[in-house]
């Protein structure tokens, strides 16, 4: 399996621009997961999908962050305007899932780091 | 909502020195897990405990969860260069995960 696959890998844009990055999660995973890291704020969660579902977006900073997961293979997180303080690494994770008393480990994308002129 | 505490934020040490960095929760965990992210890298996962006073060992890591299961700890017997990076504790609320503010570290020759 190629593991979690992330794009684009680097995004520079201006502010006021709309930014889309996007997620391939292991195949048979029912649960991914966006993160963003910073310095100052480590790394965050911001959303996590169950079988394509939102199931808590209690993270999403404003209304500027949308995600979406069509399908079992694909996710998207939408950053509309985008601003400077936005800049950061974003990861994408998935898993098999909890199970009872124990919980699946996350694999990690490769990140994409984007950076709001 | 969860709190994870990670000490110290920052450790450089001598290759060849041991390196130790503690998780602590405020509340009793079911499990706890362990990720290295490599600079420029992305966190990937190490190992997870989950019986209470259990001790694992990865090579030169050991991981330790603490009989209440509130806190653990990895420990680094003789770093390698190779060691160099950011370790997270990560503990579960509901179906996600709530990460440590991550311990940093430095191994110079």
């Amino acid at each position: 399996d190629a593991g979690v696959i992330q794009s684009p890998r680097h995004e520079v844009t201006e502010m006021g621009q709309e930014v889309t990055l996007r997620c391939k999660p292991i195949s048979g995973h029912d649960y991914l997961f966006w993160y963003r890291q910073t310095m100052m704020r480590g790394l965050e969660l911001l959303i996590y999908f169950n079988n394509n579902v939102p199931i808590d977006d209690s993270g999403m900073p404003e209304d500027r962050f949308s995600a979406k997961m069509p399908n079992a293979s694909f996710s998207t997180l939408k950053i509309q305007p985008s601003e400077p303080r936005d800049s950061a690494v974003y990861f994408c994770a998935s898993s098999l899932g909890p199970t009872p008393a124990t919980y699946n480990e996350q694999f990690f994308g490769p990140g994409t780091r984007l950076t709001v002129l | 909502g969860q709190q994870v505490m990670q000490i110290p934020q920052y450790q450089h040490v001598q290759e060849g020195e041991d390196f130790t960095t503690y998780c602590n929760s405020s509340t009793t965990l079911s499990n706890i897990q362990w990720y290295k992210q490599r600079p420029g890298g992305h966190p990937v996962f190490l190992i997870q405990l989950v019986k209470s006073g259990e001790v694992k060992k990865q090579k030169r890591l050991t991981f330790q969860f603490g009989e209440a299961k509130k806190n653990s700890s990895l420990h680094i017997t003789a770093t390698q260069t190779t060691d160099v990076g950011t370790y997270f504790c990560a503990v579960p609320t509901a179906s996600k995960l709530t990460f440590g503010t991550g311990t940093r570290l430095q191994v110079t020759l």
